[in-house]
């Protein structure tokens, strides 16, 4: 599958820890990017991070993508109870314009 | 500003039976895309509109079929209902030049099929 595959399957916290989530993929992408879902409902967009770009932040997250590896994190710091989720990463491969991939994401539960 | 609105919430059909979802994208987008979920997985990509038309389509079969309106709204069809169609599925919307950027994604319908 060319899809992107997301690890841990799930993660456990106390409130204050930093969570680390990896996406890994297989083909060149034009872009890569992190979405949250609360409860099985809509997702929400939280980052993007082009093919040349090597880190991004915004707030309290922090993206790196190394494309020689074709993998990405993602780092929430400081987490809140909040941060309760489900985290996906998402592909847009370059042969496949238009069809932004998700994995099968990663369960962040954080307790007070 | 309303966001990416879906409707029906939820929805519960019979095998064998045609489902008609709508989506009415955030106000400004022009490209609406629909998502299946499982549930326990992520979302997968099914088709895309802009201008009207199918711009890339998923690996779903022919029963999955759509529309976009002039208005930029969508519907997505699903005919001959099967057990596994079973799912929650999402609209999303994005903006003029950005279609595969920040998508807005609504709440979804939840359609069971018994």
């Amino acid at each position: 599958s060319q899809q992107g595959e997301e690890d841990p399957q799930a993660l456990s916290i106390q409130e204050g820890e930093n969570a680390t989530m990896n996406c890994s993929y297989k083909t060149s992408i034009n872009n890569l990017q992190w979405y949250r879902q609360n409860s099985g409902r809509g997702l929400v967009h939280l980052i993007l991070i082009r093919s040349n770009e090597r880190e991004k932040h915004s707030g309290r997250l922090r993206v790196t993508l190394d494309t020689s590896k074709k993998s990405s994190s993602l780092l929430i710091t400081a987490s809140r109870a909040a941060d309760t989720a489900s985290y996906f990463c998402a592909t847009l491969f370059t042969d496949s314009w238009g069809k932004l991939q998700f994995g099968a994401g990663t369960q962040v539960v954080v307790t007070p | 500003d309303a966001g990416v609105t879906q409707s029906p919430t939820h929805l519960i059909k019979t095998r064998g039976q045609q489902v008609t979802l709508r989506c009415s994208p955030k106000s400004g987008h022009d490209t609406v895309s629909w998502y299946q979920q499982a549930l326990g997985q992520g979302p997968q990509f099914i088709f895309q509109y802009y201008e009207e038309e199918e711009r890339q389509r998923g690996n779903f079969p022919d029963r999955f079929s759509g529309h976009q309106f002039p208005n930029y709204s969508s519907e997505l069809n699903v005919n001959a209902l099967l057990l596994g169609d079973s799912a929650l599925y999402l609209c999303a919307s994005s903006g003029p030049g950005q279609p595969n950027e920040k998508l807005f994604f609504g709440s979804g319908t939840q359609l069971s099929v018994l």
